[in-house]
């Protein structure tokens, strides 16, 4: 079946640091979103991406989705400590397929 | 302000007692995920509704979960027996799926605690 992993699992960084976190997936993907889950929260949608090579900035956040439509990236630049959670990416495998599977995960934590 | 509601929101219970968590999608919305959530399992998918209708429920031990829709505004999951090792954080969230775009709306999840 579809996997989708992450890395890294875990990252620490200081305050005003760049953080950046990986998605890979083993099927192409119709579309990739990402979401943020605070700790003891739930899961809250980010943004989607579409396109093969699509590439979308929210304030600090920039968000790339492969040529490939089977890779993505999420950039934080000048991490905040409102920043802190786990990020995750999701996609579902195939065009009117909605099995929305979730990555791995990256824990990001901010030291002050 | 629309929100997905579960409930109940904290579950404790003796292993081999059934489970019932239910969920209440966002009005309008079409697609229904559980999801479980563990440390060392991150956010499994367990299954998937459209339109009420059962798509996949391939990540759920059948021998004991059990997914439904009775209606639109309601989704339940069910274990029965429960073990300790079902013990985790559901999850459930609601989109509105047009063509597999969907953005899911989670719901504040059920923490299940079997002993």
């Amino acid at each position: 079946g579809q996997q989708v992993m992450q890395i890294p699992q875990y990252q620490h960084v200081q305050e005003g640091e760049d953080f950046t976190t990986y998605c890979n997936s083993s099927t192409t993907l119709s579309n990739i979103q990402w979401y943020k889950q605070r700790p003891g929260g739930h899961p809250v949608f980010l943004i989607q991406l579409v396109k093969s090579g699509e590439v979308k900035k929210q304030k600090r956040l920039t968000f790339q989705f492969g040529e490939a439509k089977k890779n993505s990236s999420l950039h934080i630049t000048a991490t905040q400590t409102t920043d802190v959670g786990t990020y995750f990416c999701a996609g579902p495998p195939g065009f009117g397929n909605e099995k929305l599977t979730f990555g791995t995960g990256t824990r990001l934590t901010i030291i002050p | 302000d629309a929100r997905v509601t579960q409930t109940p929101r904290d579950k404790v219970t003796e292993m081999g007692q059934e489970v019932t968590m239910r969920c209440q999608p966002i009005l309008g919305h079409n697609t229904v995920f559980w999801y479980r959530q563990t440390m060392m399992q991150g956010l499994e998918l367990l299954a998937y509704f459209r339109n009420r209708a059962p798509l996949d429920d391939s990540g759920m031990p059948k021998d004991r979960f059990s997914a439904e829709m009775p209606d639109a505004t309601l989704a339940t999951l069910k274990i029965q027996p429960s073990e300790p090792r079902d013990s985790a954080v559901y999850f459930c969230a609601s989109g509105l799926s047009s063509w597999g775009d969907t953005e899911a709306f989670f719901g504040q999840g059920t923490r299940l605690t079997v002993v």
